[in-house]
């Protein structure tokens, strides 16, 4: 059983650049999410998806970011027009709902993202 | 809305000593419970859960008893090694099923 794998680890992009990072969750785990952690901080929340449905979504996404899930499995986040303070590391989580489960959610690796 | 309160560190100890690291948390309802950890350039792995009051959650030689009526989670070990350098975060799971994160711990063992 493979863990969450994300795509790309590392990306560097020029300010004002888009750049799209890729989730591929636990198999069958119907909830995804995605956090958001700078350095010394504990990861923030930005939005979680159950199946393909956008449940919610933090105010901390702003209008240029996008997340999108279109068939219940993988997802995709994508930062347009990118800033400085979008610097980060970008984590996908996913877990099972249900009693059995515990809902537990598992996290990525993570994708570093920096904007010169 | 809920949040959790970690104690401040860095924290640094020697081989074989006992660790504790606080942890408070604000929330309404019964939220789960639980302590992450992150290695340097790694995402978090779960360490440990709780998700109902009085339960002792464990793995790996740390542990964590779930406290309402202080509204804690503390963090220990008996006796850490140096691999247990990382940084530790306290987070709860309350009716959104999203997790809270406190600011994290960064610990370090010295041989």
């Amino acid at each position: 059983d493979t863990g969450v794998s994300q795509d790309p680890r590392h990306k560097i992009t020029k300010r004002g650049q888009n750049v799209t990072f890729r989730c591929d969750p636990i198999s069958e785990h119907n909830r995804l999410y995605w956090y958001r952690q700078t350095l010394g901080q504990g990861p923030e929340f930005l939005t979680y998806f159950q199946n393909e449905a956008q449940l919610e979504k933090s105010r901390l996404l702003s209008d240029r970011f996008s997340a999108e899930r279109p068939k219940g499995s993988f997802s995709t986040l994508e930062i347009q027009r990118t800033e400085q303070g979008d610097s980060a590391m970008y984590l996908c989580a996913s877990s099972l709902t249900g009693e059995i489960s515990g809902n537990t959610i598992y996290f990525g690796e993570g994708s570093w993202l920096t904007v010169v | 809305g809920d949040s959790v309160t970690q104690m401040e560190g860095p924290v640094t100890l020697s081989e074989e000593a006992f660790l504790t690291i606080n942890c408070t948390y604000t929330a309404t309802g019964y939220p789960s419970l639980f302590w992450y950890v992150q290695y340097p350039g790694e995402g978090l792995q779960l360490l440990l859960k709780a998700t109902k009051a009085d339960d002792k959650g464990s793995n790996k030689g740390f542990e964590a008893t779930y406290r309402k009526e202080t509204t804690s989670f503390h963090l220990e070990k008996g006796s850490v090694q140096v691999s247990d350098s990382a940084v530790y975060f306290c987070a709860l799971s309350g009716g959104a099923q999203k997790l809270v994160f406190g600011q994290g711990t960064r610990l370090t063992i010295n041989p």
